[in-house]
């Protein structure tokens, strides 16, 4: 079957640590990868995209990066992190034309 | 460029009354719009695409390009349809099977009994 995964569910982390957020998908091969931001009263904004192994682009710019070293496999980074890289973090993946699949996302706490 | 507006942030109405959730958007192309729903610790799951016309748990949304508006509409609202519902477009680039989809603000809708 088709899963999503990602990891950590929560993350306290102080300003000016980095930060690796994981997420890998399952039963798919070559998939449309997503990574968006939830934050309070802004909802969900769309910021990477990957089509492909290596393959990047970025919808805002921010203090943060992507990378898709495999196939199934997207990770979001950052080498210092902001108090405003707060959020909710969601990695999707998109299935045909059917629409997203979403994780269940990483609550990250910039303190 | 593309935008969802959702104008309601909070929607709160009673158990049997019937309940519109609204949502505009603005795109020069040929739009695809979904409904999305986060129930209280579940994850962003789809509730329904327009291209597909069905009706999920109730809800129906038309799409009507003439006021570009994809309002979602059940006529008597359950307490478990308490939820952040989140209206999308997905914007593709000409030639490519690559889909982006953009989000709304979302709105928080309480049932009350």
């Amino acid at each position: 079957s088709q899963t999503i995964h990602q990891w950590p569910a929560t993350l306290v982390q102080p300003v000016g640590s980095p930060l690796s957020l994981e997420c890998t998908v399952e039963g798919t091969s070559n998939p449309n990868l997503y990574w968006y931001r939830q934050a309070a009263g802004r909802g969900l904004q769309l910021l990477f995209y990957s089509v492909g192994i290596g393959q990047i682009s970025s919808e805002v710019p921010q203090n943060l990066s992507a990378s898709r070293p495999q196939d199934r496999q997207f990770i979001l980074s950052s080498k210092k992190l902001l108090l405003s890289d707060s959020g909710f973090y969601l990695c999707a993946w998109m299935v045909g034309n059917y629409g997203y699949t979403f994780g269940s996302g990483t609550r990250l706490t910039v303190v | 460029a593309q935008r969802v507006t959702q104008p309601e942030k909070l929607l709160s109405v009673f158990k049997g009354a019937p309940v519109e959730l609204k949502c505009n958007y603005s795109y020069s192309g040929s739009p695809e719009l979904f409904w999305y729903v986060q129930y209280s610790r579940q994850r962003l799951q789809l509730l329904l695409r327009h291209i597909s016309r069905e009706s999920i748990k109730g809800f129906t949304a038309d799409l009507n390009k003439g006021e570009t508006s994809f309002h979602l509409k059940k006529p008597f609202a359950q307490e478990e349809d308490s939820a952040m519902y989140y209206c999308a477009l997905k914007t593709a680039d000409r030639g490519s099977t690559l889909g982006r989809l953009y989000f709304g603000r979302g709105t928080q809708l309480t049932v009350w009994p």
